[in-house]
């Protein structure tokens, strides 16, 4: 399994303001994704890194509220822009080698005040 | 209708019961499944692999019904450490895409 670095764990930021997560994984990986899960909710996808060109991103998430990046098979950061109360939720970047599991990195939880 | 649903729960059960969830999913193309474990505060960890055969890894057992579009987890003689949220999680080939049931929260009381 993929040992996945997440940062930052937790943040608190003023509505209005960005935050930058990033993930790092010890390997190298095909696919990488960014989830999200509201308090007492299931994970949604927010959408799949792609290497070298735009993330595709799922229905009611775009890029200019999150922009997407990464440059290589190990690394990928999430940007949550413009943040307000309603984007306080736990983030969470994950890996997958094909039909295989996904595993997780350990999350960023935020909270926007 | 969801692509993947689970029973929310909670399901209380005393140590030592015997409890049993199922994940429905509504794509047929539908190629892999997982059972995840999702404590308070902490990112979900694979629990196990749903094979078509079922699968079975000391107190749990998975089991995989396509034709129902079902996938099942029993866990026996409950531990409270068994106490979590389990999601289940259906990839879809045609999609390329890993979606997660709500989970089933779980709380094995003494």
């Amino acid at each position: 399994s993929a040992v996945i670095s997440q940062k930052p764990s937790r943040d608190i930021c003023q509505r209005g303001t960005s935050l930058t997560i990033q993930c790092q994984v010890d390997s190298q990986v095909t696919m990488m994704f960014w989830y999200r899960q509201q308090p007492g909710q299931s994970l949604t996808l927010i959408a799949t890194a792609n290497q070298g060109s735009e993330a595709t991103y799922e229905s009611g998430f775009v890029i200019d509220k999150f922009p997407i990046s990464r440059p290589n098979l190990t690394f990928s950061t999430l940007t949550v822009s413009n943040m307000s109360p309603e984007d306080s939720s736990i983030y969470l970047c994950s890996v997958r080698q094909g039909m295989a599991e996904a595993f997780f990195g350990q999350g960023t939880r935020l909270t926007v005040v | 209708r969801k692509e993947v649903e689970q029973d929310p729960g909670p399901f209380n059960v005393p140590e030592g019961a015997t409890v049993a969830f199922n994940c429905t999913y509504s794509n047929s193309a539908s190629q892999s499944f997982f059972w995840y474990r999702q404590d308070c505060r902490k990112e979900p960890k694979l629990l196990m692999s749903v094979y078509s055969s079922g699968n079975e890894d000391g107190r749990f057992t998975a089991q995989l019904n396509r034709a129902s579009q079902y996938i099942s987890l029993l866990i026996r003689d409950s531990k409270l450490s068994d106490s979590a949220t389990y999601l289940c999680a259906v990839f879809s080939g045609n999609t390329g895409k890993l979606i997660f049931g709500q989970g089933t929260t779980l709380q094995v009381k003494p």
